[in-house]
């Protein structure tokens, strides 16, 4: 079993519609975790951190589940600019702290 | 604000041939990481240096070499090209605390013939 998996979709959704990924990971011990936002070719950006409590920024609702060993990522409103892949990441503990990326789920907003 | 940088952009080499790749930060970061990303594969930890002076290998080191030149500079060499290695290369720097995210560079786009 992959230590974090996605969905790798692609999600077509019609602009204005609201959409969410999960993202399951293996290691309980995992500490830390972020959504990043990749466009064709380009370099991964972070998009937010996760928080134990949840977080909002603006359009974007993220979710921690330690309970089932998932993060999810709300986009209300869908735009035409948020179609991309959203990459989860989970960090865990080890001597080093070394990231863990999923394959990354794709999103196309259409007109 | 350059945060991080890699040169080359783009390389076209042929099998065989050497090459170094270069990643610069400057965010006073502890820790830099090499990817690779190939379709469907999503990254791929090759090296990683949690600190100056030190360097370890990831997920799929065979093939590559890495020096952490000072704390702003971490390199990645292929000593003989296969195409295998043929893939968009990502140089990323964080500081060392797992709640702290990476910063990417704008990759290197490397083809082997």
């Amino acid at each position: 079993r992959k230590e974090v998996e996605q969905d790798p979709g692609p999600f077509n959704v019609p602009e204005g519609a609201t959409v969410a990924f999960n993202c399951t990971y293996s290691n309980s011990a995992s500490q830390s975790f972020f959504w990043y936002r990749q466009d064709c070719r380009k370099e991964p950006k972070l998009l937010m951190s996760v928080y134990s409590s949840g977080n909002e920024d603006g359009r974007f609702t993220a979710q921690l589940n330690r309970a089932s060993q998932y993060i999810s990522l709300l986009i209300r409103d869908s735009k035409l600019s948020d179609s991309a892949t959203y990459l989860c990441v989970v960090t865990t503990p080890g001597g080093s702290y070394i990231p863990t990326f999923g394959r990354g789920t794709s999103l196309i907003v259409h007109p | 604000n350059a945060g991080v940088t890699q040169t080359p952009k783009f390389q076209v080499l042929k099998t065989g041939q050497s090459m170094t790749l270069q990643c610069a930060q400057d965010m006073n970061h502890n820790s830099m990481y090499w990817y690779r990303q190939d379709p469907g594969m999503g990254l791929r930890l090759i090296y990683y240096s949690a600190s100056e002076g030190t360097t370890d290998k990831g997920e799929v080191p065979n093939g590559y070499n890495v020096s952490r030149l000072n704390k702003r500079e971490f390199s990645l060499r292929l000593e003989s090209a296969a195409p295998s290695q043929t893939s968009v290369y990502f140089c990323a720097s964080s500081e060392q605390h797992s709640n702290q995210p990476q910063h990417f560079g704008d990759g290197t786009r490397l083809s082997i013939l």
